[in-house]
């Protein structure tokens, strides 16, 4: 499996941009980089995935590096709400058809006033 | 996004008893469902792989008698767990997945936080 590398803890001022790094310098050319998030005591929220290209959805963009070896979500303005652990994670590749997501211990990002 | 639903969101049993989890996928067909558990402070642990129709796969150390799953249709997967003891005590996860063209996306569950006596 390819595995990813996040910081453990970061701090974002309320309304600031939020730009989360992760490290994933083994994937594989199949392999597509997610990005979930869990705020206390729920389950994780999808926030977005990509392969090669950069993604912009309503919550996020996903920057990823022309060799792929690492990406950074960027939250455009962080809010109060936006405060969770962020999970940076790279799909098990071809030998798992049921693209099962192993979990790292993500970044702790706390948003503040 | 996708809702994915999980009955009950808490449950507190005695030692011995048997717990079911159910996982609803409310919006979408999902052939292949996964159920996670997660200490406190700790990360996500892949326990298994439901397929619709056919037996879970365990990943290693996860007891299949202990911990049994049943994926009867698209929308509804269930994790029993028999003979509930405090270490197995946890928050209990269910995800979804959703495929569309060459990439696919799980959506999970709220959880259910399973307490035992």
């Amino acid at each position: 499996d390819a595995k990813t590398t996040q910081p453990p803890s970061m701090d974002c001022a309320e309304g600031r941009a939020a730009n989360l790094p992760c490290n994933h310098s083994t994937i594989s050319g199949n392999e597509y980089v997610y990005w979930y998030r869990q705020i206390h005591s729920q389950g994780p929220q999808y926030i977005i995935h990509g392969l090669k290209n950069n993604e912009t959805n309503e919550m996020a963009s996903l920057i990823i590096t022309e060799d792929r070896k690492s990406s950074t979500l960027i939250l455009p303005h962080a809010t109060l709400r936006d405060t969770a652990v962020y999970y940076c994670i790279v799909r098990v590749g071809a030998t798992d058809s049921w693209g099962k997501l192993q979990f790292g211990a993500g970044t702790q990002v706390v948003v503040t006033p | 996004g996708a809702v994915v639903s999980q009955h009950p969101s808490r449950v507190i049993c005695k030692s011995g008893t048997s717990v079911k989890i159910e996982c609803r996928s409310l919006d979408f067909q999902a052939t292949t469902m996964f159920w996670y558990r997660q200490f406190p402070k700790q990360s996500l642990m892949l326990m298994a792989t439901s397929n619709e129709g056919s037996k879970a796969t365990y990943e290693q150390g996860v007891e299949k008698d202990k911990f049994l799953i049943n994926h009867a249709s698209l929308t509804l997967s269930t994790l029993t767990v028999t003979s509930a003891h405090p270490e197995d005590s946890s928050f209990y996860i269910c995800s979804a997945r959703w495929a569309s063209g060459v990439s696919d996306t799980q959506y999970f569950g709220p959880g259910t936080r399973l307490t035992v006596l």
